[in-house]
């Protein structure tokens, strides 16, 4: 089943910002919208927002997700050593009836 | 605290069977829609399938259609996955994810299958 597209890696340094993009059609982002998660090493991947900007508890609003046509973004503010992780991107699709995820960014923090 | 435990994995011959089990605390399971997602080695996240609160609805992603069967037990809280005619390609972690407001919003810490003769 068709992905979204995200790029493989983004690298920026500590304290600054990066944008990570994620880009599907209109049967799915440019539906309702996508989901980010973070995934660290080892570890199970976490929800961080969900309809484009919305957080669950205990997110930091350094996180911050938006939507334009059918690509999101998730801008990550002040970044820090323990964002270091790959994120991934997801979204229900109307045409597929399936959940599609990107194939994950990993970003590091230099 | 919500906690989601799969178990069941383990090493099978290429064409086997195993059905894995996700027992999950922490909230009213027979509220909530659910998933199985795979990540294979050092790979992405694959979405496997979903299930209705009530079982009425059920999804399957093209790649696991007709050899996999998800079902639940909202008496037993508790999310299945049989998995029959296993491939080589199936090797992965699997995890059972909630559907909290058509998000995959809280997710187990996974089971390994791995698919080897």
């Amino acid at each position: 089943q068709a992905g979204l597209t995200q790029p493989p890696s983004v690298s920026k340094g500590l304290r600054q910002t990066a944008t990570l993009t994620c880009t599907g059609n209109t049967n799915n982002v440019g539906n309702e919208g996508a989901a980010w998660l973070q995934q660290h090493q080892g570890h199970p991947p976490k929800l961080l927002s969900y309809k484009n900007n919305n957080r669950p508890s205990g997110i930091s609003e350094r996180f911050s997700a938006s939507r334009s046509g059918n690509t999101a973004s998730l801008t990550i503010s002040g970044l820090q050593p323990e964002d270091e992780a790959d994120y991934f991107c997801s979204a229900w699709d109307t045409s597929l009836t399936a959940v599609v995820f990107g194939g994950g960014t990993k970003l590091t923090v230099l | 605290e919500e906690q989601l435990v799969e178990s069941g994995g383990g090493l099978v011959q290429p064409g086997g069977s195993l059905r894995l089990s996700c027992v999950v605390s922490g909230f009213t399971f027979s509220s909530y829609g659910m998933n199985w997602v795979r990540q294979a080695p050092g790979k992405g996240l694959e979405w496997l399938s979903y299930i209705a609160s009530g079982t009425s609805t059920i999804f399957y992603a093209d790649s696991v259609k007709g050899r996999f069967t998800i079902s639940r037990d909202n008496a037993k809280n508790s999310l299945y996955l049989q998995m029959n005619s296993l491939r080589d390609e199936d090797t992965a972690v699997y995890y059972c994810v909630r559907n909290g407001g058509n998000n995959l919003d809280y997710w187990g810490q996974g089971t390994l299958v791995t698919v080897s003769s």
